[in-house]
């Protein structure tokens, strides 16, 4: 069963540019989780989908956004991006709705550079 | 929302036992988490805690007081490979029934020398 597939792995891009990540999940899971992961910081929530549904959403500004496909593929995107916006963004795939699930699984992530 | 604490880091032994600790904050809980992250890799999952009580998996186990708001994770025998670092993750009951955002602690950075 192959495992969470997170596209590009690695990416810079130029400030006020926008930047669209890809995530997809383990077959048969519905739940995509994405975090944001930096040395400061920690690792922060982003959102929640499940059933191609917002479930939950952390406290990052509106430039943060993401949908969910039919698929259960999730793509998030970030626009007009800022120096901070730099960060290991990781994606976790779970089989069901988010108070139920007892494990997460994580992608590789996306090291995004902005300068 | 959720506050979690943990140790940033810790140094041990190889062969040895180690306690990493979690106290967290809730407004409401459903799940303690801990994940292990190697330098540059992914985080991966290792256990999970819902009900009060010690969770044991092979070398690892993890305890939870609920009305402590405190877990922790043991990690015995100690090998090389176990260096990383020990994310504590705390689940609260979301906005609704069918949503649990998880909040991550910074993480204990685990350092296991020969």
């Amino acid at each position: 069963k192959a495992g969470v597939t997170q596209t590009p792995r690695y990416l810079i891009k130029t400030r006020g540019q926008q930047v669209t990540l890809s995530c997809s999940p383990i077959s048969g899971h519905r739940s995509v989780s994405w975090y944001q992961q930096t040395p400061g910081q920690g690792l922060q929530f982003l959102f929640e989908y499940f059933s191609e549904t917002q479930r939950n959403k952390g406290n990052f500004p509106g430039r943060f956004s993401g949908r969910q496909f039919s698929n259960s593929r999730s793509e998030m995107n970030v626009s007009t991006l800022e120096l901070g916006d730099s960060a290991l963004y990781l994606c976790a795939s779970c089989p069901g709705q988010g108070h139920m699930n007892t494990e997460a699984f994580f992608g590789q992530g996306t090291r995004l550079t902005v300068v | 929302g959720q506050n979690i604490d943990q140790p940033t880091e810790m140094t041990a032994t190889e062969g040895a036992i180690v306690q990493i600790n979690c106290t967290y904050q809730t407004s409401g809980f459903n799940g303690l988490f801990w994940y292990q992250q190697h330098a540059g890799e992914a985080p991966t999952f290792l256990s999970y805690n819902v009900l009060d009580g010690l969770e044991e998996k092979g070398r690892f186990s993890s305890f939870l007081s609920r009305s402590k708001g405190y877990s922790y994770l043991l990690l015995k025998e100690l090998q090389m490979k176990d260096s990383a670092s020990y994310l504590c993750a705390v689940r609260d009951k979301g906005h609704n029934t069918n949503a649990g955002k998880s909040t991550f602690g910074d993480g204990t950075t685990l350092t296991v020398k020969p």
